[in-house]
């Protein structure tokens, strides 16, 4: 059964501080893996997209890392910021054809000062 | 740009009502997309369209729920009869590029309450 994963469901840190959010996958065929953050009230918005020979992607103080061979993602935020606070989506495209995301449940941060 | 925009913000409906939530996407955009967010079953993909040509539409959960999509600039995703279950968070993303690495952006969302 395809499924993402996604640990832990909620995490508090201190401002400043580095976190590391992780996602599980199950999914095949594998196309792309996507993190994405969403505000409270908002649409997510887009950190990174990979495909599968890629290892590693930055965008700002945030890095997302894939092992495809383990299927496991993380996304690593560096010196947090309390507009940090939100929650973090893994989103794995199993696509054969045509889109067929599967979607984590989230990872619910909360950055506090 | 204006980002996609979606109305209306909130809507409150009576079970048993027609209700219908729009989309413009980004200007050249070729891809829309139909969520739906629950705090129980997260965000899930309803359907997609191409060209304004619905791609798949094995996401949209019932009869009830339909989707158009008349012209590049404009999406509808109607829900009749509405029920209780059927609340939700409705979003609207559109993208442009290659299938592999294509950014959507989403809209703010329309919050939907059924009675």
């Amino acid at each position: 059964k395809n499924q993402v994963e996604q640990s832990p469901q909620s995490l508090i840190i201190l401002e400043g501080k580095n976190c590391t959010l992780q996602c599980n996958y199950t999914v095949s065929p594998f196309s792309n893996l996507r993190w994405y953050k969403q505000d409270t009230g908002r649409g997510p918005v887009s950190l990174t997209i990979m495909t599968f020979s890629e290892n590693t992607k930055s965008n700002g103080r945030y890095t997302a890392t894939l092992d495809a061979d383990t299927k496991q993602s993380s996304l690593h935020i560096t010196a947090s910021q309390l507009s940090d606070s939100a929650s973090y989506i893994c989103v794995v495209d199993g696509r054969s054809g045509t889109y067929k995301y599967i979607f984590g449940t989230g990872t619910r941060l909360k950055v506090l000062a | 740009d204006a980002g996609v925009i979606q109305s209306p913000r909130h809507e409150v409906t009576e079970m048993g009502q027609e209700v219908t939530l729009r989309c413009k996407p980004i200007s050249g955009h070729d891809y829309l997309f139909w969520y739906r967010q629950t705090m129980m079953r997260g965000l899930e993909l309803l359907i997609y369209f191409n060209n304004n040509v619905p791609i798949d539409d094995s996401g949209m959960p019932e009869d009830r729920f339909s989707a158009k999509m008349p012209n590049a600039s404009f999406s509808t995703l109607k829900i009749q009869p509405s029920e209780p279950r059927d609340s939700a968070v409705y979003f609207c993303a559109s993208s442009s590029g290659t299938q592999l690495t294509d950014t959507q952006y989403f809209g703010p969302g329309t919050r939907l309450t059924v009675l």
